[in-house]
């Protein structure tokens, strides 16, 4: 079985842009979670899909955006992008959410911004 | 906030050495996971304890789940150089099984 893919694997963005990441989950997992990972905050939660419906969300701003297709497919939106956005952001996929359900990472997109 | 207050951040010993990293919390999880990361890739699970007392072993891994399910621990015995990475615990809160909260990681550097 594929892991989890995420495109692209690096990202240079000037302030103010706006990016989107991607993400392709294992086959037949409908669980997209999204994570920011910075040396300062570690691993931060930042929302999860399920089904193309974010079940549930971080405490992120409203800046950080994201939405998953009827294939599982997920993309997250960062928009007017600041200094502080630069981080690991990492997708995990799982075949549902619950509580002992095993969640896959993918390799993660560094994002950089200038 | 429910945090995860993990200890040491950083671990540097010598091949053969034992070492115990610690994961803390005041608040009660449902489950807590154990992950590894390497450079340039994300989080690999290494194992998940979801019963109060619980100990799983994975070779030279020991991991054990607080009696309270509020910590646990992460005991390596005669670290390898190939044990070298980030540690990550991970719980999800009792009170919100849809988030799984992340402590800040240890580094460990194993030297041959």
């Amino acid at each position: 079985k594929a892991g989890v893919t995420q495109t692209p694997r690096y990202l240079i963005k000037t302030r103010g842009q706006q990016v989107t990441l991607s993400c392709s989950p294992i086959s037949g997992h409908r669980s997209v979670s999204w994570y920011q990972q910075t040396p300062g905050q570690g691993l931060q939660f930042l929302f999860e899909y399920f089904s193309e419906t974010q079940r549930n969300k971080g405490n992120f701003p409203g800046r950080f955006s994201g939405r998953q297709f009827s294939n599982s497919r997920s993309e997250m939106n960062v928009s007017t992008l600041e200094l502080g956005d630069s981080a690991l952001y990492l997708c995990a996929s799982s075949s549902d959410r619950t509580s002992t359900d095993t969640q896959y990472f993918g390799p993660g997109t560094r994002l950089t911004v200038l | 906030t429910q945090l995860l207050e993990q200890s040491p951040q950083f671990l540097s010993i010598q091949e053969g050495e034992n070492l115990t990293v610690y994961c803390n919390s005041s608040s009660v999880f449902s489950s807590l996971q154990w992950y590894r990361q390497e450079p340039g890739e994300g989080p690999v699970l290494l194992v998940t304890v979801v019963t109060g007392g619980e100990v799983k072993k994975l070779k030279r891994l020991t991991f054990q789940f607080g009696d309270a399910r509020k910590d646990s621990s992460l005991h390596i015995t005669a670290a390898q150089p190939g044990d070298t990475g980030l540690y990550l615990c991970a719980g999800v809160p009792s009170s919100n099984t849809g988030k799984l909260i992340f402590g800040q990681g240890t580094t460990l550097q194993v030297k041959p």
